[in-house]
Order: structure tokens, then sequence, then C-alpha cells
């Protein structure tokens, strides 16, 4: 059975600051992973989303790298401020159109 | 588009109670998907949908919960009866069946309280 972590479980850095958010992952065999945001009593929004042939994706400020052989799967943020305080969630498919499979996130707290 | 529409976006009821989520997924979407998040458990899956058709209920709790998707643009979760257990947050996803991505598009979630 798939299991997702994310590590820290809870961030807090000064802003201008650049970060990693880190996600495992214990079966390698994924489709492709995703990056989510999800602010205080919100809904989630997709940030970035890595298929298992690639290596990472780029949006801005945000980089997502993915080792798939080693599980795991890392959010980096350049520059960050205090707009980035929200909490992070990384989820993995396990093959085609599948659910996805969470970790419980990394709440990133930004402080001015 | 509008996104993935979710009502209510919040329901306050009493234990033993019926409660009906609603979902309406983004026009074009194949799948669709049905989320609970608590603080202890994190998100996690309660049932999915490919064309109207349930493919894996797995995830729901028990009998009390069911789920149905009557045509391509909606669909439902009722619970009977409601515990406060089942106070969570409940959202609903949906994504198309092509391109090869997969991309989830979530709703913003209704949050129920069960007293």
């Amino acid at each position: 059975k798939q299991e997702v972590t994310q590590i820290p479980a809870a961030l807090s850095v000064p802003e201008g600051e650049n970060l990693v958010l880190n996600c495992s992952f214990t079966d390698s065999a994924i489709y492709n992973l995703q990056w989510f945001r999800q602010d205080p009593g919100k809904g989630l929004t997709s940030l970035l989303l890595i298929q298992s042939s690639q290596r990472e994706q780029t949006s801005g400020r945000l980089n997502a790298s993915l080792d798939k052989s080693s599980g795991r799967s890392t959010l980096y943020i350049a520059a960050s401020q205090p707009g980035d305080s929200a909490t992070y969630l990384c989820a993995v498919r396990n093959s085609g159109n599948t659910p996805l499979v969470f970790g419980k996130g990394t709440r990133l707290s930004v402080i001015a | 588009d509008a996104g993935v529409i979710q009502s209510p976006r919040h329901e306050v009821t009493e234990m033993g109670q019926e409660v009906t989520l609603r979902c309406k997924p983004i026009s074009g979407h194949d799948y669709l998907f049905w989320y609970r998040q608590t603080m202890m458990r994190g998100l996690e899956l309660l049932i999915y949908f490919n064309n109207n058709v349930p493919i894996d209920d797995s995830g729901m709790p028990e009998d009390r919960f069911s789920a149905k998707m009557p045509n391509a643009s909606f669909s439902t979760l009722k619970i009977q009866p409601s515990e406060p257990r089942d106070s969570a947050v409940y959202f609903c996803a949906s994504s198309p069946n092509s391109g090869g991505f997969y991309e989830q598009y979530f709703g913003p979630g209704t949050r129920l309280t069960v007293t």
C-alpha cells in the first residue's frame, strides 16, 4: 500500500529565504506526483505535476524535483514571501487516472 | 469554466440527521473523486467514478455513506445517519481522461460539523 510522508510537518522561515519541502513515498512505481497548496479553510490549488519520466518541473519561484528510484520529491521555493504561507501537500498517483495518495502536508509560515 | 463546484460550503447538523453533499465537476471531465480531510488522517479517498460509474468505493467508511453520479455533471455524497466522527472537510475533484497527465482539480470543499 502506497504511503506518502512529508517532513517537516511545520516550518517557519523569515521572508526572503530559500526553502525546501520534502516528500517521500514507499512504492517507487508511481505514474506521476502532484504538489498542491492549501490555504486555511480553502480547497487545494495544484502547483506542479511531475510525470514519472521527468526529473523536475518549474513554475515561477517554485521548482519540484522527482527521484523516483529513491521515492523522493522536493519542492523548492525561492525568495519566500509572506504570501507563500500555506500548507503544501504532496500526492502521488500509482497508475493512470487513479486516485491520489496524499501526505499530511507541511505547514509553512513566512515571517515578514 | 467555473471550476469544480461544491455545495453547501458549510453544514452543521445534529447527530442522526441525513446529510447530502453536492458536486458539479468541470465540464468534459470523465473522472470524479470524493475525498475527506481530517486533522488526524489527512486527505483520504472515499470513492471515485469514471463516466458516472463507481470504480472504487473501498474508502467509504461504512454503510452510512453512499455516493451517486446520476449524470456527467452532478454527484452526491450522502451520510445517513450522521455521527460526530463524520465531522470533516469533504472535497470533490475531477480530472480529464486525456493528455496523459490526469491532473486533478479540487472544489472548495464542504465543511461538515455534526453535533
